[in-house]
């Protein structure tokens, strides 16, 4: 069945810092896929999102390309902020109604 | 516009009591979703309505869970009787409709069961 894989956090960096989150899917279709942030104490909310094979998904300084070939999903960031510290998550969406989840990668920004 | 909206924010109580959650979704939105968060499970779909209908309750964990959406504005999720594994954050989310739209999520209910 569909899946996605995330790499495994925490994910520690500086102000500042280059930030790519790795996220790599399964499915036999041409899914839809989504990147989700969670902040402490709140609800998952819609980061970016791409719908066909490369696409590129922007939002608040963050980037992911969709890559039909290498079925990936990166997320990145030229220079993270200590406020962008949080859980992301790497999501698709495929024939159904369904979103599948990846793990969530924990990012930590001290300054 | 107000978001998705959950209640309680937060629940503890005792093994073998009966706990309901509350879920107004955003209005307008068709879809409404409940996910169970765990940090050894992660995020979980339980079940998910269409149009106040049950489309697919495959990730409801056993018979003590339960859903209801008796109309547009307002979906339950109950477990009863609760167990201490029954711990988690429970979300909803609602979405205008199903596929590649996004879904927006409540900020959820921290349930603790002693």
């Amino acid at each position: 069945g569909d899946s996605v894989t995330q790499m495994e956090g925490p994910v520690t960096l500086s102000e500042e810092a280059f930030l790519t989150i790795n996220c790599t899917y399964t499915a036999t279709g041409y899914p839809s896929l989504f990147w989700y942030v969670q902040y402490p104490g709140e609800g998952l909310q819609l980061l970016l999102k791409a719908t066909k094979a490369d696409d590129k998904g922007s939002n608040k300084g963050f980037e992911a390309t969709y890559r039909k070939e290498t079925t990936s999903f990166h997320l990145e960031k030229g220079s993270v902020q200590v406020s962008d510290s949080a859980v992301y998550f790497c999501a698709l969406s495929e024939s159904t109604d369904k979103l599948i989840f990846g793990t969530g990668t924990r990012l930590q920004v001290f300054p | 516009d107000a978001g998705v909206i959950q209640s309680p924010r937060h629940e503890v109580t005792e093994m073998g009591q009966e706990v309901t959650l509350r879920c107004k979704p955003i209005s307008g939105h068709d879809y409404l979703f409940w996910y169970r968060q765990t940090m050894m499970r992660g995020l979980e779909l339980l079940i998910y309505f269409n149009n106040n209908v049950p489309i697919d309750d495959s990730g409801m964990p056993e018979d003590r869970f339960s859903a209801k959406m008796p109309n547009a504005s307002f979906s339950t999720l109950k477990i009863q009787p609760s167990e201490p594994r029954d711990s988690a954050v429970y979300f909803c989310a609602s979405s205008p409709t199903g596929g590649n739209q996004p879904q927006h999520f409540g900020d959820g209910t921290r349930l603790s069961i002693l």
